[in-house]
């Protein structure tokens, strides 16, 4: 699998902060980038996608990803208590190759 | 949207004993599956791909004889934990992809527990 790495946290934010996740990657060609939320006992639900260099917005998400840099990061904008879960990075390459996972809480 | 069923949700059983674990695409057809294992407080890690109609693609490490996967449909793919061991207790995932451009969809997740 290709290696993802992911600062694991844990990561503790006030209600109505920024809450910032990284992620890079090993694979120079990977091209397709995802990010999953993971609430304690669910599985993985899709929050963002992202193919290109640059930002993508998407309500109180933005994706970010820089190809030459190797690596693609998540922005929470105007986080809520309901944003606390653990946040898994994936790339594909013919499979779904996931980060450690960033576990954040937010604060009320 | 695309849904992916998994049943069941939650199983356990003895130690020896072999569980089935289904997985189905609901909306669309799947010629590949992929199904996942992950251990508390652990990252998913790829078992296997499920293939329909072919042999299933195991990850290094992953016991095939252990794990019997059979994909017989577009829409079906079964996982079957043969002579499960207290170490096999796990929340298993499969997903599947509409086509081959769009993101993994994940099932709701089987957990396993073998006593």
């Amino acid at each position: 699998q290709k290696e993802v790495e992911q600062n694991s946290g844990p990561l503790s934010v006030p209600e109505g902060a920024i809450a910032s996740l990284n992620c890079t990657y090993s694979d120079r060609g990977s091209q397709s980038f995802f990010w999953y939320r993971q609430y304690s006992g669910k599985s993985p639900e899709l929050i963002m996608s992202i193919y290109s260099n640059g930002d993508k917005e998407d309500g109180r998400f933005t994706a970010q990803l820089n190809k030459a840099s190797q690596y693609v990061s998540l922005l929470i904008r105007d986080s809520q208590p309901s944003d606390s879960a653990t946040y898994l990075c994936a790339l594909w390459d013919y499979k779904l190759s996931f980060g450690a996972g960033t576990t954040v809480t937010v604060r009320a | 949207g695309a849904v992916v069923s998994q049943h069941p949700s939650r199983v356990i059983c003895k130690s020896g004993t072999s569980v089935k674990i289904e997985c189905r695409s609901l909306d669309f057809q799947a010629t590949t599956m992929f199904w996942y294992r992950q251990f508390p407080k652990k990252s998913l890690m790829l078992m296997a791909t499920s293939n329909e109609g072919s042999k299933a693609t195991y990850e290094q490490g992953v016991e095939k004889d252990k794990f019997l996967i059979n994909h017989a449909s577009l829409t079906l793919s079964t996982l079957t934990v043969t002579s499960a061991h207290p170490e096999d207790s796990s929340f298993y995932i499969c997903s599947a992809r509409t086509d081959s451009n769009s993101p993994l969809h994940f099932g709701n997740g089987t957990r396993l527990t073998v006593t």
